[in-house]
């Protein structure tokens, strides 16, 4: 029962860098969707994807890239890091994404941007 | 634009007590309402999920209500324990998106 998993767990880039937060989910689901978390401010969403081959800006897209080729992966890339992209990035997967569904995350990726 | 928000951000209790946990929102379209825990270092859990349609759910110990008109969530916790210990968070789903909005989390300490 893996779920949603998430790697890695920890990383430290160089500002300039570019590096890929890996989800891979294996319930099927159609929606996923990837967050970052900072003290203070909650989760605000980056991008979504409703399915294969669709994907959508959320709050807080600017830096960030997303693709689906898969339903099962859903990768977040960081085009040139930057020490404001120091956060915890969680993924999170949904059956449909709309009201039949709950939420379920990963455990999270702590990036830290030098 | 949808706003949530949870008061208060930090809350003490001893043992046995009953608490609720409150969640506002700003605009009462909404698909649904999700409630969640947060362990320090860890991912998020769903708790409740309640629908639009919905009044409230219960779980256990856990009880949410929803009352769309007033924009308000509650999550009553009967008996607390200290393993109950974390940051509780709530989520809104607006109606024609497939955003979720959260709110910044109350955290949640139960001394033995």
């Amino acid at each position: 029962n893996a779920g949603v998993t998430q790697t890695p767990k920890f990383q430290v880039l160089k500002t300039g860098q570019s590096m890929t937060l890996q989800c891979a989910q294996d319930m099927n689901h159609e929606y996923m969707s990837w967050y970052r978390q900072d003290p203070g401010m909650g989760l605000r969403l980056i991008h979504y994807s409703v399915g294969a081959g669709i994907t959508d800006q959320g709050e807080v897209p600017n830096g960030y890239n997303v693709s689906r080729s898969t339903t099962e992966d859903f990768p977040l890339r960081l085009l040139s890091a930057a020490p404001s992209q120091t956060s915890v990035y969680f993924c999170a997967s949904s059956p449909s994404g709309r009201s039949t569904g709950e939420l379920f995350f990963g455990e999270g990726s702590r990036l830290t941007v030098l | 634009k949808q706003e949530v928000t949870q008061i208060p951000a930090a809350l003490s209790v001893p043992e046995g007590e009953n608490l609720v946990l409150n969640c506002s929102f700003t605009d009462s379209a909404i698909y649904n309402l999700q409630w969640f825990r947060q362990d320090p270092g860890k991912g998020l859990t769903s708790l409740l999920l309640i629908q639009s349609s919905q009044r409230e759910q219960t779980s256990g110990r856990l009880n949410a209500s929803l009352d769309k008109s007033s924009g308000r969530s509650t999550l009553y916790i009967a008996a607390s324990q200290p393993g109950d210990s974390a940051t509780y968070l709530c989520a809104v789903l607006a109606s024609g998106t497939y955003k979720y909005i959260f709110g910044t989390g109350t955290r949640l300490k139960v001394l033995a």
